[in-house]
Parts: structure tokens; C-alpha cells; sequence
């Protein structure tokens, strides 16, 4: 199975500024067709996951554009412009490329 | 946008049986993936099983291999996990969720809690 690994688990931000999430996969994520199926996800707490990202850089309709994603090969990087206090949630990565689909571990992002 | 409901939650005695059922406010089966995904208490998310009507395919986590089984209900548009010989380490929420495009759990339901306990 694919492993993949995010970092860090835990990101305090001050609000307004920027933060950036890592998550690197065990193995390319390059799918047959050419795609390579790497997503975001946010979790607030008490909520299901929601997307926010597909095929790396895709934004999904609603997501505001300070959510951009990023990457290539094995690296790849969820990015927001300037934090606000409604992002304080969860981030997975998972790759859907290989069955099963792989979660990253999530990293926490809080405010400082 | 699709909407996701799982019901048939609910606490169980470990080795015993339950049913989760997901339904859809448009067709669940098409050419992209079902799956089931869980969340133990504040722990992560795993990938549970997926289903592809249109090509059939089946899959499960090896942590569930064997004791799991999905199955889909055309006439009534349900995607139905059934789920044997539970133990505690299947205590979680289960979420049914779609792909929109490949590879992609756009659609996710709330969840349902399974609650695994003597």
C-alpha cells in the first residue's frame, strides 16, 4: 500500500499569515491515465471531511483561493495565503491513485 | 451536488453483526467509485472499501478482509456495508463517500457511529 506521510502534525499560525502542509507518498502517484489523483481535505471538528483539492492543484467550487495545492513526483504541498480563524481544522492528503486510497496522518493547524 | 446519508449505526456486542446503509440523492452507481471510509475516535481517516458498478470492482482493507462485504441495492439506489465478527477496533464513524472524478471522495456523508463494546 502507498504510504503517505504529512508534516507537520502540528501548525500554529498566526492569523493573516501564511502556512504551508507537506505530504510525500512512498510511491509515485503517476496513474495509468496520466493523472496523478493526490486531494485535500479539511475537518473541522464534529464535521465529515470536505474537499478542498484534487489532481494536486485543482480547487473544488467554494473553496476560497487562498487554498492552493501544489507538487510532483512523491512532494506535495497544501498552501494558505494568509490563515483565518475559520481554517483552524484538520488537513488530510490521499492519494487515489493506487487501491486502496491512503490517508496521510492530517496535521493540526491552530491558531498561535 | 450529491448528497450522502449512512444509516444502521449503532452499538454492538464484539463478534456480532451490523448492517450501514448509504443512500443517495442521485444515482450512487455510475463509473465512479463508492467507499467507505472510517475515523476511530479522535484518530485518523482509513479507506474501508471501494465499489465500482461499472467495472465491478471490489475492494476492501485488509483490516476488514474477510469480514466486510459491500453491496449495492439498485432498485432503492443504496450502497449497503455489511460487517461481520466486529471487535472493539472497529469502533468508529463510517462515512460512505463518492468520487466524482477518478481517484477524487468528493461526496461525503455524515457519518454513522459503530460502536463496538460488551
Amino acid at each position: 500500500d502507498v504510504v503517505m506521510t504529512q508534516s507537520p502534525l502540528s501548525l500554529p499560525v498566526t492569523l493573516g499569515q501564511p502556512a504551508s502542509l507537506s505530504c510525500r507518498s512512498s510511491q509515485s502517484l503517476v496513474h495509468t491515465d496520466g493523472n496523478i489523483y493526490l486531494s485535500w481535505f479539511q475537518q473541522r471538528p464534529g464535521q465529515p471531511p470536505r474537499r478542498l483539492i484534487y489532481k494536486i492543484s485543482d480547487r473544488d467550487s467554494g473553496v476560497p483561493d487562498r487554498f492552493s495545492g501544489s507538487g510532483s513526483g512523491t512532494d506535495f504541498t497544501l498552501k494558505i495565503s494568509r490563515v483565518e480563524a475559520e481554517d483552524v481544522a484538520i488537513y488530510y492528503c490521499m492519494q487515489g491513485t493506487h487501491w486502496p486510497y491512503t490517508f496521510g496522518q492530517g496535521t493540526k493547524l491552530q491558531i498561535k | 451536488e450529491m448528497l450522502l446519508v449512512e444509516s444502521g449505526g449503532g452499538v454492538v456486542q464484539p463478534g456480532r453483526s451490523l448492517r450501514l446503509s448509504c443512500a443517495g440523492s442521485g444515482s450512487l452507481f455510475d463509473v465512479h467509485g463508492m467507499h467507505w471510509v472510517r475515523q476511530a475516535p479522535g484518530k485518523g481517516l482509513e479507506w474501508v472499501s471501494g465499489f465500482i458498478s461499472g467495472t465491478g470492482r471490489v475492494d476492501y482493507a485488509d483490516s476488514v478482509k474477510g469480514r466486510f462485504t459491500v453491496s449495492r441495492d439498485n432498485a432503492e439506489n443504496f450502497l449497503h456495508l455489511q460487517m461481520n465478527s466486529l471487535t472493539e477496533d472497529d469502533t468508529a464513524f463510517y462515512y460512505c463517500a463518492k468520487d466524482r472524478d477518478p481517484g477524487g471522495l468528493k461526496y461525503w456523508g455524515q457519518g454513522a457511529l459503530v460502536i463496538v463494546s460488551s
